[in-house]
């Protein structure tokens, strides 16, 4: 069936260095992607959406960038700190159903 | 704004038991979803409300899952009987129409002995 995914389980950053994290997905139908942040104990938070019509949307500190050619988005986190350690979901949505990836595990390095 | 309340936050049931998880929504959202999420993995969508009408249900194990949101506000989910596999945390979600976020509950985090 049609998933989306996250390219790698987990990822080491140095403070203050930049952070990207990677998504394939394969249902072009998908009308908008999203990414969430999940901290130990907690629910996914949402961090940015992205429309299916777009293919780079910023936010504070946050990048996602999407490439509809290879079926692949990106977040990037700029100058990452201790608080952004945490599990990095994207998602997809068709019809308000929202289908999630594996997760990537991001640990900050002091 | 109050966010997604979720009760309780832990359970510990042995298997063969039954089980029941409460939502309550953000006031106004008329999307509610609950979602399973297994340790290591992603949620993975198990119902989804429009009000207290059944949108999406294809992923529900309705052979011992249930859920219901009978005045479209509050969801119960229900397991009977719990097996093993059941052991993860269940998360409940809800979204205002017409808009693209869902906010998320801090979860039920259920464990099956």
């Amino acid at each position: 069936g049609e998933s989306v995914g996250l390219h790698l389980p987990t990822l080491s950053v140095q403070e203050g260095d930049n952070s990207i994290i990677n998504c394939a997905y394969s249902n072009s139908a998908s009308d908008y992607f999203i990414w969430y942040k999940q901290e130990s104990g907690k629910g996914p938070q949402f961090i940015i959406d992205i429309r299916s019509n777009m293919d780079k949307r910023q936010g504070q500190r946050v990048t996602v960038l999407l490439n509809k050619t290879v079926k692949h988005l990106s977040l990037q986190i700029a100058a990452t700190q201790p608080g952004d350690s945490a599990v990095y979901f994207c998602a997809e949505n068709n019809d308000y159903k929202l289908s999630f990836g594996a997760g990537t595990t991001v640990t900050v390095r002091a | 704004e109050a966010g997604v309340a979720q009760s309780p936050r832990y359970k510990i049931i042995e298997k063969r038991q039954s089980v029941a998880f409460w939502c309550n929504p953000i006031s106004g959202h008329a999307t509610l979803y609950w979602y399973q999420q297994i340790l290591g993995q992603g949620p993975k969508l198990l119902i989804q409300f429009q009000n207290n009408g059944v949108v999406d249900d294809s992923q529900l194990p309705k052979d011992r899952f249930s859920a219901e949101r009978l005045k479209g506000v509050d969801s119960t989910l229900k397991i009977q009987p719990a097996k093993l596999e059941d052991s993860a945390v269940y998360l409940c979600a809800s979204r205002l129409q017409g808009f693209t976020e869902a906010f998320f509950g801090q979860g039920t985090r259920l464990t099956v002995v």
